[in-house]
């Protein structure tokens, strides 16, 4: 059974970088697949982040794209996201996810950890 | 931008037949997918490829997509499907993905 955790800093003070990590276990991420992050802040809907190819090959998401960092590390089955200069508006929960490589969907997603930024 | 468009809410009394909607420009030509996502929790895939569903999902959840609209219907429905509903589809000319907002579903 594929699984996802998300894992790094429940606070981060504003401008600065929230990174996270995703560890990936039952499947390793060098055989193939997209990986994503998600988020979502409170009482509001989901936005895609970006995307990951095992290969390293990213998508992001245009209005985040100045800020955002997605990396993958094959030795350790996980992923990673940072995103720069940090305001309250990037309080949300965040999710990962396996993204299937035809349609793109996402199909295993991990149970998010919610981020607040303040100082 | 593609953008999707999902009713804010939609109410259905149990047993019956619920349908959220997702509009888009052509998203007929598109693969749309449904995710579920209960309070607290995280969203899970009830319907991929437009009409495919993964194990373990009911057979209730039953999806169609042509023309500008894409929907998710789901019959005879129960108080446990009350959640928030998303569409999603990845836009090939842009290299996105791109979410609907999210419809409420109550069961009255």
């Amino acid at each position: 059974q594929v699984q996802l955790q998300e894992s790094g800093p429940g606070l981060v003070k504003p401008s600065e970088t929230l990174s996270l990590t995703c560890a990936v276990s039952g499947y390793s991420i060098s055989s193939g697949y997209y990986w994503g992050w998600i988020r979502q802040p409170p009482g509001k809907g989901l936005e895609w982040i970006g995307s990951i190819y095992h290969s390293g090959s990213t998508y992001y998401n245009p209005s985040l794209k100045s800020r955002v960092t997605i990396s993958v590390d094959t030795s350790k089955n996980q992923f990673s996201l940072k995103l720069s200069s940090v305001t309250a508006a990037d309080t949300a929960v965040y999710y990962c996810a396996r993204e299937e490589v035809g349609a793109r969907y996402f199909d295993y997603w991990g149970q998010g950890t919610l981020v607040t930024v303040s100082s | 931008s593609y953008v999707l468009t999902q009713p804010p809410s939609v109410s259905v009394a149990p047993g019956k037949t619920a349908r959220i909607t997702c509009g888009g420009n052509n998203i007929g030509s598109k693969s749309v997918h449904w995710y579920q996502q209960k309070p607290g929790q995280a969203p899970v895939l009830v319907i991929y490829y437009d009409s495919d569903r993964p194990s373990g999902i009911p057979e209730r959840f039953s999806g169609s997509n042509s023309g500008n609209t894409a929907t998710l219907t789901i019959s005879r429905v129960e108080a446990g499907d009350e959640a928030d509903y998303y569409c999603q589809v990845w836009d090939s000319s842009s290299d996105h993905q791109v979410f609907g907002g999210g419809t409420k579903l109550t069961v009255l």
